[in-house]
């Protein structure tokens, strides 16, 4: 099956800097890969995603990459606010293919004032 | 417009009792998943379900453990005989056909 590994497990950053997360994935079979954050006590909320048919999506100060041939995909926050401190969490599945998420470990993101 | 609405947020269970935890999906979305979130750990797939049907539940324990989205109300995830290591965060989320998954808060499930 799928596995999914992430990296930092944690991340501190001085507010402005930027952050970023990598994953990888073992299954090339996976498409769709999207990235959700965790508050404390609440469930996962999905920011971004990116299918296997494109390299990279962007929105505002959050973009995603994805490298197939090295089944990697990273996520990168720009000026860093502290309300982005948070659990991040990668995933992989395939679309059409029963859907289920494979999720990474998470990464605690610490924005310092 | 709701999202994934999932109740109880918090229970409490005596080992052996039965823990049931309900899940009702965003409108329109026909597809419900749960998942397992334990403490410092990423969620595990446990099921995926559609109404009426089990379409994948390869991440379900194979005794206790069992899932049900009917016709009618909310998808349920049951759990029989509890023991110290159910407790954990459950997860449900929902879909759209191939469309991205949205979760609700969970249910803190404690085992006493």
């Amino acid at each position: 099956g799928e596995n999914v590994e992430q990296h930092p497990s944690t991340l501190s950053v001085q507010e402005g800097d930027s952050a970023v997360i990598k994953c990888t994935y073992s299954d090339s079979a996976s498409n769709y890969f999207p990235w959700y954050k965790q508050e404390l006590g609440k469930g996962p909320q999905l920011i971004i995603d990116i299918r296997s048919n494109v390299g990279e999506k962007k929105d505002q100060r959050i973009a995603v990459t994805l490298n197939k041939t090295a089944k990697h995909f990273s996520l990168h926050i720009t000026e860093t606010q502290p309300e982005d401190s948070a659990v991040y969490f990668c995933a992989a599945s395939i679309t059409g293919g029963g859907n289920k998420l494979t999720f990474g470990t998470g990464t605690q993101l610490k924005v310092e004032l | 417009n709701a999202g994934v609405m999932q109740n109880p947020r918090h229970l409490v269970r005596r080992r052996g009792q039965e823990a049931r935890l309900r899940c009702s999906p965003m409108k329109g979305h026909s597809h419900v998943y749960w998942y397992r979130q334990l403490p410092e750990e990423g969620l595990k797939f446990m099921v995926y379900l559609q109404k009426e049907n089990i379409i994948d539940e390869s991440g379900m324990p194979k005794e206790r453990f069992s899932a049900e989205f009917p016709k009618e109300g909310p998808s349920i995830l049951r759990i029989q005989q509890v023991v110290r290591g159910d407790s954990a965060a459950y997860f449900c989320a929902s879909s759209r056909d191939d469309q991205p998954q949205h979760f609700g808060d969970g249910t803190r499930l404690s085992i006493l």
